[in-house]
């Protein structure tokens, strides 16, 4: 059965960092890219970011772009989502997804993990 | 960057009726249109790829079509689990959501 399931989350101050992580199983993650997508409290999805198979290609949204960066190491079967310089407009439910190619629809997402920006 | 606009906000329906879901973007997307369904505390669900290409396990209930900048994504007897919202989705980009409620 094909699973992703985040962690990571949690309360940060603003100006904290905060690393989130996907743990996937039932396929083999190294054939697949990856994204993140976010939900901020009563809003509606956001794209944030997306990364190859390999990790050498990677894509973030104009929003996140030089605080939230995406990685992976298929060794530990794990995706990952760097998030530096929070600021309460970070503050959502962080849904790790797999997609087929850059951009494509997911099939298969994980339950999220909250991400709080407050002091 | 394509803007995803959908209609309308908040759909009010009766177990059984029929709902109608609008997504119109700023150009055209080609083929490239996604539906999600998305409940609270739960992870989204796709149904609908590719404008009309009803994802595995989706029940036939669920359609979509469309062209060019038009879209729509219809629900032909609504079910108890069918109240959610439902975002479209091209590329980096999703619509803004409609909720379908119970009326």
């Amino acid at each position: 059965e094909v699973q992703v399931v985040e962690s990571g989350g949690g309360l940060v101050q603003p100006g904290g960092s905060l690393r989130l992580s996907c743990v996937a199983s039932g396929f083999t993650l190294s054939e697949h890219w990856m994204n993140w997508v976010r939900q901020a409290p009563g809003k509606g999805l956001e794209w944030v970011a997306n990364i190859n198979e390999d990790g050498s290609e990677s894509s973030s949204a104009a929003s996140v772009r030089g605080r939230i960066t995406i990685s992976r190491d298929n060794a530990k079967n794990s995706v990952y989502l760097h998030m530096n310089s929070l600021t309460a407009e970070d503050t959502a439910i962080y849904y790790c997804g797999r997609i087929i190619a850059a951009y494509e629809p997911s099939e298969y997402w994980g339950q999220g993990t909250l991400v709080t920006v407050s002091s | 960057e394509v803007v995803l606009t959908q209609s309308p906000a908040t759909l009010s329906v009766s177990p059984g009726e029929r709902a109608t879901l609008s997504c119109r973007t700023s150009q055209s997307v080609s083929s490239r249109l996604t539906w999600y369904q998305h409940k609270p505390g739960q992870a989204p669900r796709l149904l609908i790829y590719e404008v009309s290409t009803r994802a595995p396990g989706i029940p036939a209930r669920i359609s979509g079509s469309g062209s060019g900048t038009d879209f729509t994504l219809t629900i032909s007897s609504l079910e108890p689990e069918d109240f959610a919202v439902y975002y479209c989705q091209h590329w980096a980009t999703f619509g803004p959501g409609t909720k379908v409620e119970i009326k």
